[in-house]
């Protein structure tokens, strides 16, 4: 069973960091592109980051480019988002998610329960 | 960025076959998925590649459409599936429709 578990969420002040992390289980993680995807407060989905599934390949969404960095330990199975100058509207719900099978990620066929991040003094 | 338009909400009775759009600002092909996400849980895959039914996902539910138009269709509906439905674009960059949220009445 594909297990995704997303950690490090939680309280944080604007402009200071956090780093999430997405422990995976029950498949090979180094098969696939993996992602992150948030979920503001009552608001819809938004694509963050995704990584390719060795890792020299990362693609941003425009609202986090330069702020936010996406990587991952295959070793470890585990991926990773540091996320720096955080801002208010960062504030959300950020889902692990698993790409689909093969060299061009689409879909995101799997997502963890998310973790919870709110940027506020 | 490519947007994608939905109608905010459907009430639909069970039993009915309800029909859930997605419009694309630009021609995706057919790189448009769709997601289910229930209250307070996390999105999971019903179609990927604008009709292919997702591995242990009810029949009820199908996908159609290619370029800008695309359709998800339950039927019939069942209580069980009150839920916000998102469209996926991997045209470009992955944009998401802002949602539907479905209501049984």
């Amino acid at each position: 069973e594909v297990q995704l578990v997303e950690s490090g969420g939680g309280l944080v002040q604007p402009g200071r960091s956090l780093k999430l992390s997405c422990a995976a289980s029950g498949f090979t993680f180094s098969d696939y592109n993996m992602a992150w995807v948030r979920q503001a407060p009552t608001k819809g989905l938004e694509w963050v980051a995704s990584i390719s599934y060795g890792g020299s390949n990362t693609h941003y969404g425009d609202s986090v480019k330069g702020r936010f960095t996406i990587s991952r330990d295959n070793a470890k199975s585990t991926l990773y988002l540091q996320m720096d100058s955080l801002r208010s509207e960062d504030t959300a719900t950020y889902y692990c998610a698993r790409h689909n099978i093969g060299t061009t990620p689409n879909w995101f066929a799997y997502w963890g329960q998310g973790t919870l991040v709110t940027v506020s003094s | 960025d490519t947007v994608l338009t939905q109608s905010p909400a459907l009430a639909v009775s069970p039993g009915e076959r309800v029909t859930i759009s997605c419009r694309a600002s630009e021609s995706v092909s057919t790189l448009m998925h769709w997601y289910q996400q229930k209250p307070g849980q996390q999105p999971t895959l019903l179609i990927y590649l604008a009709s292919n039914l997702e591995s242990g996902v009810p029949a009820r539910f199908s996908g159609s459409g290619s370029g800008t138009d695309f359709t998800l269709t339950i039927d019939p509906v069942e209580a069980d599936d009150t839920a916000t439905y998102y469209c996926q674009q991997s045209w470009n960059d992955p944009t998401f429709g802002s949602g539907t949220k479905l209501e049984i009445k």
